[in-house]
């Protein structure tokens, strides 16, 4: 089955300490997209690719870093920087080359900063 | 920057009565999508609008945009149980593929 692969499920970091997210689609979609949820405020963009070796900030990037070696994999780190980690991060991929306008997200990954 | 603003944040209702969420914006929608997210999971895509006054049916879920496309809802008709989750709307803007700016969501919970 296709789809996007999202890595680990939980996870609990010490503060000062990165983690890095995973992130893998075998859906063939160029663009990827990661998005942060905390409880009443909807989805946030953090960054996004529309295609390797190229990519964007979203609305909230501060704390972030993304890379995109390959199509099918978009890796998000969450630095020491980001004051705020705590929260539940979903990535995406959307299939814009083909008009379906339709974002598929994975299961998504639960950071908790203790 | 584009906000889109979802009411009310919660709604609880009992089985069999009908439910709406409201999405709206202080600008024009290019587009309009609506995605659920059950409880413990991720969203999932329901449907997407795209003309001034359109209407779509999905069973017992009627999705309407407004005539200036700066709204759009959502009622869901005798509400189940299996209808409980999060509903979003979300801006799919208009060339920025996949930049979807989302509403605040509206979490249903159907009482039994």
């Amino acid at each position: 089955d296709g789809g996007i692969t999202q890595s680990p499920k939980y996870l609990f970091r010490k503060e000062g300490q990165n983690v890095t997210l995973s992130c893998e689609q075998n859906l063939n979609h160029d663009a990827m997209y990661w998005y942060r949820q905390d409880p009443g405020q909807g989805l946030r963009l953090i960054y996004y690719s529309q295609i390797v070796n190229d990519f964007q900030k979203g609305d909230i990037a501060e704390g972030y870093s993304v890379s995109r070696e390959k199509k099918e994999s978009f890796p998000l780190t969450v630095t020491s920087a980001q004051k705020n980690p705590t929260a539940f991060y979903l990535c995406a991929s959307y299939d814009w080359l083909s008009g379906a306008n339709v974002l598929t997200f994975g299961a998504g990954s639960r950071l908790t900063v203790l | 920057g584009q906000q889109v603003m979802q009411i009310p944040q919660y709604q609880h209702v009992q089985e069999g009565e009908d439910f709406t969420t409201y999405c709206n914006s202080s600008t024009t929608l290019s587009n309009i999508q609506w995605y659920k997210q059950r409880p413990g999971g991720h969203p999932v895509f329901l449907i997407q609008l795209v003309k001034s006054g359109e209407v779509k049916k999905q069973k017992r879920l009627t999705f309407q945009f407004g005539e200036a496309k700066k709204n759009s809802s959502l009622h869901i008709t005798a509400t189940q149980t299996t209808d409980v989750g999060t509903y979003f709307c979300a801006d799919a803007g208009g060339t920025s593929y996949g930049k979807l700016t989302f509403g605040q969501g509206t979490i249903l919970t159907v009482h039994p």
